[in-house]
């Protein structure tokens, strides 16, 4: 099915230990973004990635990484986990950079750091 | 820097009736999109309706429908004849490359 899969769809973390999201698309989108949703906030950009190679800070990048191997997959990895990081977390791509279309999202994953 | 902002954390709305949800936005671009996106209680992100800043005419979805007002960064969402289905979490977006999300907007529709 063309989409994004993320996976977990939700997961709880001991503080301290890392994880990583799970994010793949099958639309061929050179572009793909990370972003986090807590309420009060709306969904606040994390990293993103243009093309495969290439990966960009967003607004709230302290704490995560990301890579881009190649078009279809975009991991986020939280090395240290803290509670803070308690969140909805959405990975998105687009099939243009220049802001036409809009984005296509996952389903979320819903990450509780305890 | 771009910022949205929703100043309505909570809309209701009765059946059949028609409610505007409001949002203002700040960018130093002449050239950008806006977008409202609904977030059901699924989590899904669905997109209602797009707007280039670049045209003057209103963009229109069947019932959902903008007012946008460019010199003032305006960029609102009437939605006529809401439905039940209709209730949800609405968020404004901007984007220029990356997209930026207002705080959302929680509709509820009494019946």
């Amino acid at each position: 099915i063309a989409g994004i899969t993320q996976a977990p769809t939700s997961q709880i973390l001991a503080a301290g230990r890392r994880m990583t999201l799970r994010c793949t698309q099958d639309m061929r989108h050179n572009a793909m973004y990370w972003y986090r949703q807590d309420l009060g906030l709306g969904l606040r950009l994390i990293h993103y990635s243009n093309t495969a190679g290439t990966t960009g800070k967003g607004e709230v990048p302290d704490g995560y990484s990301v890579s881009r191997a190649n078009t279809d997959d975009f991991p986020l990895t939280l090395a240290s986990a803290v509670p803070s990081q308690t969140s909805v977390y959405f990975c998105a791509s687009s099939e243009d950079q220049g802001g036409y279309y809009g984005y296509t999202f996952g389903s979320g994953t819903r990450l509780t750091v305890v | 820097a771009q910022t949205v902002t929703q100043s309505q954390p909570e809309m209701s709305v009765q059946e059949a009736e028609t409610v505007t949800l409001s949002c203002t936005y700040d960018t130093s671009e002449s050239d950008y999109y806006l977008f409202w996106y609904k977030q059901p209680p699924s989590r899904q992100m669905i997109l209602v309706i797009r707007q280039e800043a670049y045209k003057q005419q209103n963009a229109t979805e069947n019932r959902f429908s903008v007012n946008f007002q460019k010199a003032a960064k305006s960029f609102s969402l009437k939605i006529s004849d809401s439905q039940l289905g209709d209730a949800a979490m609405y968020f404004c977006a901007l984007r220029r490359n990356d997209m930026r999300f207002g705080a959302g907007t929680r509709l509820t529709v009494k019946p």
